[in-house]
């Protein structure tokens, strides 16, 4: 069990436009959602914590304008790239927190975005 | 600022070695510490945890130690095979309540048949 999705895996799209990044928890319920981004050959940075039923908590230097998350269900986080440009190109990496004795954190598959 | 460092950026073993990958976190107020694997183009995938009140944990091929008085973590993976060729990354749970990670840089590990 534990399984979160992502969708899309890969898009591509044009100066300019937005894009919804979905992240899915499977089977199991998620209060809490995280995202991050990487870079190439470097490590996962947090983004944002989405909380279900409330705004989400965006890390410093992150512009919440920009990265919009919406946290309408307990199996559902977007992630809404606005305005894209090429320097957003990145992939993009949702977790959810499944909370049990101990909480415990499972990633997506991530989500590859190129800004063309 | 708090932070997770690696000391190696690469690691390359022979197929059959046992591997030690290293951790340096700066936090000692972190309760939880997990180790990553993450492959080309995926998520990270979860390898093994241990809490800030224990100092080693054993897994099937993988253990991992904790040495609270260096704030020093190590992944050690026995018998390294070709699949376990990735980057390892190791993160702190920042005990803020909030269950923050925060990730170290990272360890490329290949491993040569």
């Amino acid at each position: 069990g534990a399984v979160v999705s992502q969708h899309p895996s890969w898009v591509i799209c044009k100066s300019g436009t937005s894009v919804k990044i979905e992240c899915r928890s499977l089977d199991f319920q998620a209060t809490t959602m995280f995202w991050y981004r990487q870079f190439p050959k470097k490590s996962l940075m947090l983004m944002a914590t989405s909380n279900e039923g409330s705004k989400a908590t965006y890390e410093q230097g992150v512009e919440k304008d920009k990265f919009l998350i919406n946290h309408a269900s307990l199996t559902l986080s977007t992630l809404t790239v606005t305005s894209a440009h090429p320097e957003d190109s990145s992939f993009y990496i949702c977790s959810a927190l499944r909370e049990l004795s101990y909480n415990e954190q499972f990633f997506g598959p991530g989500t590859r975005l190129t800004v063309l | 600022g708090e932070s997770v460092g690696l000391h190696l950026p690469t690691l390359s073993v022979q197929e059959g070695d046992n591997s030690i990958i290293n951790c340096a976190y700066s936090n000692s107020a972190s309760d939880y510490f997990i180790w990553y694997k993450q492959e080309s183009g995926k998520g990270p995938q979860f390898i093994i945890d241990i809490r800030s009140n224990m100092d080693k944990r054993q897994g099937q091929r993988v253990t991992v130690l904790l040495n609270k008085t260096v704030k020093h973590l190590s992944l050690q993976i026995a018998a390294t095979q070709p699949g376990d060729s990735a980057v390892y990354f190791c993160a702190e749970n920042m005990n803020t309540g909030f269950q923050k990670l925060v990730f170290g840089t990272g360890t490329r590990l290949l491993v040569s048949p």
